[in-house]
This record gives C-alpha cells, sequence and structure tokens, in this order.
C-alpha cells in the first residue's frame, strides 16, 4: 500500500530533550515536506526537500532541522523543544514535476513539549 | 513568493444545499491547484485538483473551477451531506517549486 508512515502519533517531551520525528515513503516520491498545523494558522512548511540531500527552510523552520540521506526517509528532528513547538506535525511527499499529484500525508504526530 | 487566501473561514450549510469555498493566488506563474479534505483528528487528503489549462473538473459532487484571468479557483460541493462536515484546504504551486496553502475552510452541514 502506498503511504507515507509517520512515528510516533504521540508524543509528550520536557523542554530541552533532544527527539527525532521520523518518516518515510515507499512511492519513490522526490518530494517530501514537514508541516505544523496549529488552530487558526492553517498548515505552515517547516523544511522540505526536493531530492536526497537537497533540503530547504520552509516559512518556520526555527527550531528544526532535517535530513535527507535516503530519498524514501525525512526525519524532523528538535534539538531543544520549547513549549511553543507544542503543535500537531505532518510529513508529506509528492513526485516532482509535471507528473505530480499533490501531497499524500502522513497520519501526523501530536507533539506536546512541557 | 506565492501568496494564497482562501474565504470563507467556516461556513455552515443545511444538508442538501451547495458549499462554495473560494481562493485567490498571487503568483500567475501557479499552474497546479489541488484541494484537501481534513475530518477531525485525522490527516489531509487530496480531493481533486486542477491544472492551470482545463477551467473545470468534476468528480461526483465535487468540482473546481479556475479562472486564470482574476486568479482565483474554488471548490463546489453540491447535495452536501454530513459526512462532508471537514475542514478543506486550497493550494497553489508551480512547476518546480513548494505548495502554498490556505488557511482552510471549517465546513458543517447541518442535518
Amino acid at each position: 500500500e502506498a503511504q507515507v508512515t509517520q512515528n510516533p502519533r504521540y508524543l509528550i517531551t520536557v523542554t530541552g530533550k533532544k527527539l527525532t520525528v521520523t518518516c518515510s515513503q515507499n512511492m519513490n516520491h522526490e518530494y517530501m515536506s514537514w508541516y505544523r498545523q496549529d488552530p487558526g494558522l492553517g498548515l505552515r512548511q517547516i523544511y522540505y526537500s526536493m531530492n536526497v540531500e537537497v533540503t530547504d527552510k520552509g516559512d518556520v523552520p526555527e527550531g528544526y532541522k532535517v535530513s535527507r540521506k535516503e530519498k524514501r526517509n525525512f526525519p524532523l528532528i528538535l534539538e531543544s523543544p520549547s513549549p511553543n513547538q507544542t503543535s500537531l506535525y505532518f510529513c508529506a511527499s509528492s513526485l516532482w514535476g509535471q507528473g505530480r499529484r499533490g501531497y499524500t500525508f502522513g497520519s501526523g504526530t501530536r507533539l506536546t513539549v512541557v | 513568493g506565492e501568496n494564497v487566501e482562501q474565504h470563507p473561514s467556516t461556513l455552515s450549510v443545511q444538508e442538501g444545499d451547495s458549499a462554495v469555498i473560494k481562493c485567490t493566488y498571487s503568483d500567475s506563474a501557479s499552474n497546479y491547484f489541488p484541494w484537501y479534505k481534513q475530518e477531525l483528528g485525522k490527516r489531509p487528503q487530496l480531493i481533486i485538483d486542477i491544472r492551470s489549462n482545463v477551467g473545470e473538473k468534476k468528480d461526483q459532487r465535487i468540482a473546481v473551477t479556475l479562472n486564470k484571468t482574476a486568479k482565483h479557483f474554488s471548490l463546489h460541493i453540491t447535495e452536501t451531506q454530513p459526512e462532508d462536515s471537514a475542514v478543506y484546504f486550497c493550494a497553489a504551486q508551480k512547476t518546480g517549486n513548494q505548495f502554498y496553502f490556505g488557511t482552510g475552510t471549517s465546513l458543517t452541514v447541518i442535518p
């Protein structure tokens, strides 16, 4: 089944404790991206990657890191989480170029930083 | 960069009525416009999309129209049902660039 797999689904952590949210897709998509979703603010892009070893900042990159060492994986790293990073996070992937059909989203990760 | 505006932010309709959600975009080079539906507690899912070489596209009860001159596109849902209640997002993209999302419309269908 074609899908984007995110883990964990729920995470409660303390301020300053490094964490990683994993994202993996099995569709051979070139493009992958991370979004956070907060009430009233819609989907805001954190980072995106157009292919292996190619990453770029989105609209709200502060406090986050990403890597794209393999085409299928795009982990999101919070080196020192803070309470304002409490949010619902989505990983998404898509084809690139003329054949693109929009995103396939992961199931989401609800992160709470206390 | 691109700027996508979406209206209204909330919409309530009676079951069986039609619902229309509108988005405007700023970059005339944008050429792909998907719509997503997000049910409560779930991930956004692509429901319909349109490319700039087409003016309208239909899929059963949903349709999308695109006016390139005015730089706006709309989602139309006919014969609404309670299961259509969700948040709907529009997006715009140009080839080789990222997606830009609207801020979402919360649709409630009243039985």
